[in-house]
């Protein structure tokens, strides 16, 4: 079954650094997406990406984040400088165009700033 | 902002008898609600949706409920299996722009004694 994939799993980093979490989402999905959720707390909406284009973007995403697609396949957020408070554990979705509202998602990858 | 809410942090239901699980949204703008099973270190998985023009809807031994009047959503599972036990969340989706990003709850997290 195709499933979304996520890379790395577990990233620590020095605050300061900049972090790229990778993401290839299922091949024919035409809607891309990147969601944080911080421990114990809920899922939030970061920034979704149609057409090679942010379509929405979150409070949370400030000018420190950033997405691409830099080729067919892989699916990219960046953050320039990690501060303490973008610990969390950060998912990439993808959909189809089939208007059904389902999101699948990947593992996540942890991310963990010192 | 707290526009979907599941006010039970937890349940704890016996293998085989029903478990009930409650969201309440407050965006009349939502329309599409799903609900997602996500277990520790995965991402969280599909599980059923139901669109704002119906009231309920079926997949097995999960039902999906809505009351649009009240605001309100509830997924029952039907019987109760120990695999079931993981954290539930309610999402709604608000199709805006296109981006149709889903607004999730904070979870509930289901545990199924055998």
């Amino acid at each position: 079954e195709p499933e979304v994939t996520q890379t790395p799993s577990h990233q620590v980093t020095q605050m300061g650094q900049e972090v790229i979490l990778r993401c290839v989402p299922i091949s024919n999905h035409l809607y891309f997406y990147w969601y944080r959720q911080i421990l114990g707390q809920k899922v939030e909406f970061l920034v979704s990406f149609y057409n090679n284009e942010i379509s929405e973007k979150s409070e949370i995403f400030d000018d420190q984040f950033s997405v691409e697609r830099p080729d067919g396949s892989n699916f990219t957020l960046k953050i320039r400088s990690t501060k303490l408070e973008d610990s969390a554990m950060y998912f990439c979705a993808s959909r189809t165009s089939m208007n059904t509202g389902e999101l699948f998602f990947g593992e996540g990858s942890r991310l963990t700033v010192l | 902002d707290q526009q979907v809410k599941q006010n039970s942090p937890s349940l704890s239901v016996q293998e085989g008898r029903i478990s009930i699980l409650n969201c309440d949204y407050t965006n009349s703008m939502f329309d599409y609600f799903l609900w997602y099973k996500k277990y520790p270190a995965e991402g969280p998985t599909f599980l059923i949706s139901i669109s704002s023009i119906k009231d309920k809807n079926e997949d097995g031994r999960f039902t999906v409920f809505l009351n649009k009047s009240a605001k309100h959503l509830s997924l029952h599972i039907v019987p109760s299996q120990p695999g079931d036990s993981a954290v539930y969340f309610c999402a709604a989706r608000r199709a805006q722009g296109g981006s149709e990003k889903l607004v999730f709850g904070k979870g509930t997290k289901l545990t199924v004694n055998p």
